[in-house]
């Protein structure tokens, strides 16, 4: 079963909109970290946010914010009044503190375009 | 500047000559991981390591070799490369993996084709 889903694999965005790209995720771990990385089209991983399993607040990183439903395993990501430098593959990425491997479990991905 | 290291960029290369894609990173990390990103496959690791002189395997470890003999360099090593080893590689590290939030910051990626 896909541990992290990502249900759009693309949208389009007027500039200046705000966007919500979906991440719901399966884990029995109580302890685990949800991520969310942008890869533009250059190739390079750039971390955007973060959200644990305990933090009771949303998360937010300027205009980066984590909508996270805990009951409902999701993890969405909103990014506020939407930049054309926004345009690139956004991963939702999860962390389970019971992992040997330590590694990250990533979702399919998401490609933002916007457009001006 | 607080970062990760990959060289090369890219590489073209023939199958069974050696290479060695170098990965450093100057914030002191403990942990340490490779992996590589292929299209409707998504990333998947391939080694990692904890801290000096302690690697173990990912998903995907089969035809690569990894060292750390130093905290800061964690080199990925392809003794005879392969064309089904053509892909994006990412090393990435995190100060620890014990403590949340434990975020991988990555390197630039190595775009290598094997001929």
């Amino acid at each position: 079963a896909q541990k992290i889903t990502q249900t759009q694999p693309g949208m389009f965005v007027q500039e200046k909109e705000a966007v919500t790209l979906d991440c719901t995720y399966d884990t029995s771990d109580q302890s685990y970290g949800l991520f969310w990385y942008k890869q533009p089209s250059s190739g390079e991983m750039i971390f955007l946010i973060y959200q644990g399993s305990y933090d009771e607040q949303n998360a937010t990183e300027g205009r980066y914010s984590l909508n996270f439903q805990k009951a409902r395993k999701s993890a969405n990501l909103v990014i506020s009044a939407s930049q054309l430098g926004d345009s690139a593959m956004y991963f939702c990425a999860m962390r389970e503190a019971m992992d040997s491997n330590y590694q990250l479990i990533w979702g399919a991905g998401t490609k933002l375009i916007i457009k001006p | 500047e607080a970062q990760v290291t990959q060289n090369p960029r890219y590489l073209i290369t023939v199958t069974g000559k050696k290479l060695t894609v170098t990965c450093s990173q100057n914030m002191n990390h403990e942990y340490m991981s490779w992996y590589r990103q292929d299209p409707g496959l998504g990333l998947r690791q391939i080694y990692y390591s904890m801290n000096v002189e302690v690697t173990d395997k990912g998903d995907v470890p089969e035809g690569y070799k990894v060292s750390r003999k130093e905290k800061r360099n964690f080199p990925l090593i392809l003794e005879s490369p392969s064309p089904n080893q053509t892909s994006l590689y990412f090393c990435a590290s995190s100060l620890s993996v014990t403590r949340m939030p434990d975020t991988q910051y990555f390197g630039p990626g190595t775009r290598l084709t094997v001929l």
